[in-house]
């Protein structure tokens, strides 16, 4: 039972380059979101999806775009990396509707990206 | 204004001790849950417990316990008898508003309390 599987797990960019992350869960869950991870702000959200073909803005959004084509699969883009994106980025799933109230969010392992 | 606030960015505590690890909260919505997760040196994220709003009983997991002061608006983390292997990073989250509503399932974290379990 995999849960939410994040690739890559570490990547290094140069300023100006971009990549894609890619976010699958095997949970059939409705919600799904990226948040980003940075020392002594905890986690901030990103991006967020409540469902197949939909994506909404988090916290913090600039510089990053999102897209659920699939209700599995949540992809975050980084068009022009900037050093300010030098972070640990993880992804969530967790169901929609009247189930999401309760129930925690599950978290991929993370992934550890510098951009130089 | 922080929703979530941590205000112990480190803790120490003996091995077979007991610690209490601080999160306050700040909402106006009548609806909210409380979560706190794990966070070993390793980097995942492990779900530890829940208290909802409106649950009449502070919530317990086995060696976790949840001292929740709904007045105070605090939601302070227990471990009973520490372990080596609970030294980690520990985060408590807010989800605010009803199920259904436009919260969406959304997380609001606080910055974190690193655990350090001596032997």
């Amino acid at each position: 039972n995999a849960g939410v599987t994040q690739t890559p797990k570490f990547r290094v960019l140069k300023t100006g380059q971009s990549m894609t992350l890619l976010c699958a869960q095997d949970m059939n869950h409705e919600y799904m979101y990226w948040y980003r991870q940075d020392p002594g702000m905890g986690l901030r959200l990103i991006h967020y999806s409540v469902g197949e073909g939909t994506t909404a803005k988090g916290e913090v959004p600039d510089g990053y775009n999102v897209s659920r084509l699939k209700k599995q699969n949540f992809l975050l883009g980084l068009e022009s990396a900037a050093p300010s994106q030098t972070s640990v980025y993880f992804c969530a799933s967790g169901p929609g509707g009247s189930r999401s109230y309760n129930s925690p969010l599950h978290f991929g392992n993370g992934t550890r990206l510098t951009v130089t | 204004a922080q929703k979530i606030t941590q205000t112990q960015p480190g803790m120490f505590v003996q091995e077979k001790e007991a610690v209490t690890l601080d999160c306050t909260y700040d909402t106006s919505d009548p609806s909210y849950g409380l979560f706190w997760y794990k966070q070993p040196s390793s980097g995942e994220m492990i779900f530890l417990i829940y208290q909802g709003s409106y649950d009449q009983q502070n919530a317990t997991e086995g060696r976790y316990s949840l001292n929740f002061q709904k007045a105070r608006k605090s939601a302070n983390l227990v471990i009973s008898a520490s372990q080596l292997g609970d030294s980690a990073m520990y985060f408590c989250a807010m989800r605010e508003g009803r199920a259904g509503g436009t919260s969406y399932g959304k997380l609001t974290f606080g910055q974190g309390t690193i655990l350090t379990v001596h032997p």
